[in-house]
């Protein structure tokens, strides 16, 4: 079973437009978080929320909102999308425990603004 | 807040040989040490990591090292497979939920 789940995959659209895209975790974990891979391959935070809460609120342009309606679940909606926004963006959970802070990442989903 | 730096960017080796790749911190507040493996196309996976009461670490070919001293950790690959070709990112957390990652290093193994 998939730990966490990614969609879509892939996301082609033009610059203007509208996109959400959906995380869920199975794994039980209270926290989750939204990356962004630009094309130098560096990982940048955007969000993270613990129990369904907003946590980390990084440096994003507020076209960016993550909605979590429950503990499993963290998607991102992207209001008018720019060129700049083209990259993959990872959904990702944590969980701490005596050994660490294990976080999970998704799969990926890479959007292409056009 | 926190500043990770992970050298080399990009590493060659031999099969058969050893990959070391490094991560200097800056926050002595962090206190766990996790390393993903990042293959093309594919999320990041955790693949060993180290808390701060620990200096070393094992999990067959791959061993991870810990100066809280020098504030630097370092990711050892023995006897290195093809397969371990990919990007690896090292990362620095405290108490916060926050993950500072590195830059990436990306290791090819040749056959």
């Amino acid at each position: 079973d998939t730990a966490v789940s990614q969609t879509p995959k892939y996301l082609v659209t033009q610059m203007g437009n509208d996109k959400s895209i959906k995380c869920e975790q199975n794994l039980g974990h209270d926290t989750m978080y939204w990356y962004k891979q630009d094309s130098k391959k560096f990982l940048k935070i955007m969000f993270s929320y613990n129990n369904k809460e907003l946590i980390i609120n990084e440096t994003v342009p507020n076209r960016f909102s993550p909605k979590s309606p429950d503990k499993a679940h963290l998607n991102l909606h992207i209001n008018s999308l720019e060129l700049g926004d083209s990259a993959v963006y990872f959904c990702a959970s944590s969980q701490d425990t005596a050994g660490g802070r294990e976080q999970y990442f998704g799969p990926g989903t890479r959007l292409t603004v056009t | 807040g926190e500043n990770v730096e992970q050298h080399p960017s990009t590493l060659s080796v031999q099969e058969g040989d050893s990959a070391v790749i490094k991560c200097t911190y800056s926050d002595s507040a962090s206190n766990y040490f996790p390393w993903y493996k990042q293959e093309l196309g594919k999320g990041p996976q955790l693949i060993i990591d180290i808390r701060s009461n620990v200096g070393e670490k094992k999990d067959q070919r791959i061993a991870v090292t810990l100066n809280k001293t020098a504030k630097h950790f370092s990711l050892h690959i023995t006897e290195t497979q093809p397969e371990d070709s990919a990007v690896y990112f090292c990362a620095a957390s405290s108490s916060g939920n926050q993950f500072y990652f590195g830059t990436g290093t990306s290791l090819t193994v040749i056959p």
